[in-house]
């Protein structure tokens, strides 16, 4: 199985600060013949399903604000929020869909308002 | 518009036995690969199974393996998940998952005597 591991597993940012979440795999997830990471960003606030950010680790989701941006590629991702609003405090993780069937999701990571 | 909207859970036994369902609609579910992922109380996410598009295939969590079983009937655009031998570990709610972005709101297992 892929390990997804992200850090860290909480952050507390200012308004208007950036926020930043890495997620590193356990093993590559970028897919040769594609040219494509098979790596996706959610966010979940509570009571709620996770909602899709980021997918083919940086292609933002329709709909979603131009301040969230996803980058890496192969085995370390980041998350970045480049300025943090006071809607954005929830769970950020990771998940890897390079196995079809067999998915992996990072632990998750806690952004506060500090 | 995809809709995914699971039903069956509830509180059951240690033990005991659950069918979970989702119907979807919006999208060609029989060309897809579907999944169920959980999330136990104040914890993260947890994958649970997996099933291809026609069915032939299939995965399970560790944790899991040999006490769920999933299935999919296409004609009725419906998957299921038939869980066995409930620990309270499983209490959770489990969402059912088309990649990436289609997630149904979930259904509540509470595994207690």
């Amino acid at each position: 199985d892929i390990v997804m591991t992200q850090s860290p597993d909480s952050l507390a940012v200012s308004l208007g600060e950036r926020a930043t979440i890495n997620c590193k795999s356990s093993q590559s997830v970028l897919y040769s013949s594609n040219n494509k990471n098979y790596l996706a960003w959610y966010q979940q606030k509570p009571g709620q399903p996770p909602k899709l950010l980021i997918y083919w680790a940086s292609t933002r989701e329709s709909g979603v604000p131009d301040r969230f941006s996803g980058s890496g590629s192969g085995t370390d991702f980041t998350l970045t929020i480049s300025s943090l609003q006071a809607e954005d405090v929830a769970v950020y993780y990771c998940q890897q869909y390079y196995s079809t069937l067999l998915i992996t999701f990072g632990q998750g990571t806690r952004l506060e308002i500090k | 518009e995809v809709q995914l909207v699971e039903s069956g859970g509830g509180l059951v036994q240690p033990g005991g036995s659950l069918r979970l369902s989702c119907s979807a609609s919006g999208f060609t579910f029989s060309s897809y690969a579907m999944h169920w992922v959980r999330q136990a109380p104040g914890k993260g996410l947890e994958y649970v199974s997996a099933i291809s598009s026609n069915g032939g295939s299939t995965y399970y969590a560790d944790s899991v393996k040999g006490r769920f079983t999933i299935s999919r009937d296409n004609s009725k655009n419906t998957l299921y998940l038939q869980m066995s031998s409930l620990r309270a570990e499983d209490t959770a709610v489990y969402y059912c998952v088309k990649l990436v972005n289609s997630w149904g709101k979930g259904t509540t297992v509470t595994v207690s005597s």
